[in-house]
């Protein structure tokens, strides 16, 4: 069983609609967890970073950690053509390695 | 800055030829890592690397080798290329080992035949 498990998609969703996007866990060392937002070929771009429980917001991002649950989530608001994307959730414990989910690829119609 | 570049952008090896992967970062970090992405996967861990000199292994070393001399340069080597390692190769770098953002270069897709 990977330690990782990411929701596999593909997600197709017209423009303007709220995208939630989910990893779960098994490790309970994890610590930090991490969205990172990949364009086709290109490399992965860090879009939110939280440390341990709670939420996050920046702009139409949300971030959300339950720890209790092992389970994280984004949230995307108000979604744009230009968030189409593949969003991978990634995980470390404290001074450790990262784990990172297959990724969730997301399309948002006009 | 440049943040992280890496060459070639493509490259095709015939089985058993060898060669190696460039990665350059102008952010003065000390943590520099190798991950391969297959095809709808995410990123594998191939070696990392805590600063100049010492190197570590990840989950999937077998078939590959690094060196780190400098602070900026972390290449990656493969020697006999199988077809098995057939990916998208991204170099990151990061500041520090726990849990600080790492920068990605734009790849290097590899084709062994």
């Amino acid at each position: 069983q990977k330690e990782v498990e990411q929701d596999p998609g593909p997600l197709s969703v017209p423009e303007g609609a709220i995208v939630s996007l989910n990893c779960t866990y098994s490790n309970s060392a994890f610590q930090y967890f991490m969205w990172y937002r990949q364009y086709s070929r290109k490399g992965p771009e860090l879009l939110m970073y939280t440390y341990s429980s709670g939420n996050k917001e920046d702009g139409r991002f949300t971030a959300q950690v339950d720890k209790s649950s092992k389970y994280i989530s984004l949230f995307i608001r108000d979604s744009q053509p230009s968030d189409s994307a593949t969003y991978l959730c990634a995980m470390f414990p404290n001074a450790g390695k990262s784990t990172f989910g297959d990724g969730t690829t997301l399309t948002v119609k006009p | 800055n440049a943040g992280v570049t890496q060459t070639p952008k493509f490259r095709i090896l015939k089985i058993g030829q060898s060669m190696t992967l460039q990665c350059t970062q102008d952010m003065n970090h000390n943590y520099m890592y190798w991950y391969r992405q297959d095809p709808g996967m995410g990123l594998k861990l191939i070696y990392y690397s805590v600063g100049a000199g010492i190197t570590d292994k990840g989950e999937v070393p077998n078939g590959y080798n690094v060196s780190r001399s400098t602070t900026e340069d972390f290449p990656l080597r493969l020697e006999l290329a199988a077809p098995s390692q057939t990916s998208v190769y991204f170099c990151a770098s990061s500041y520090s080992l726990a849990g600080e953002t790492q920068y990605f270069g734009p790849g290097t897709r590899l084709l062994v035949l």
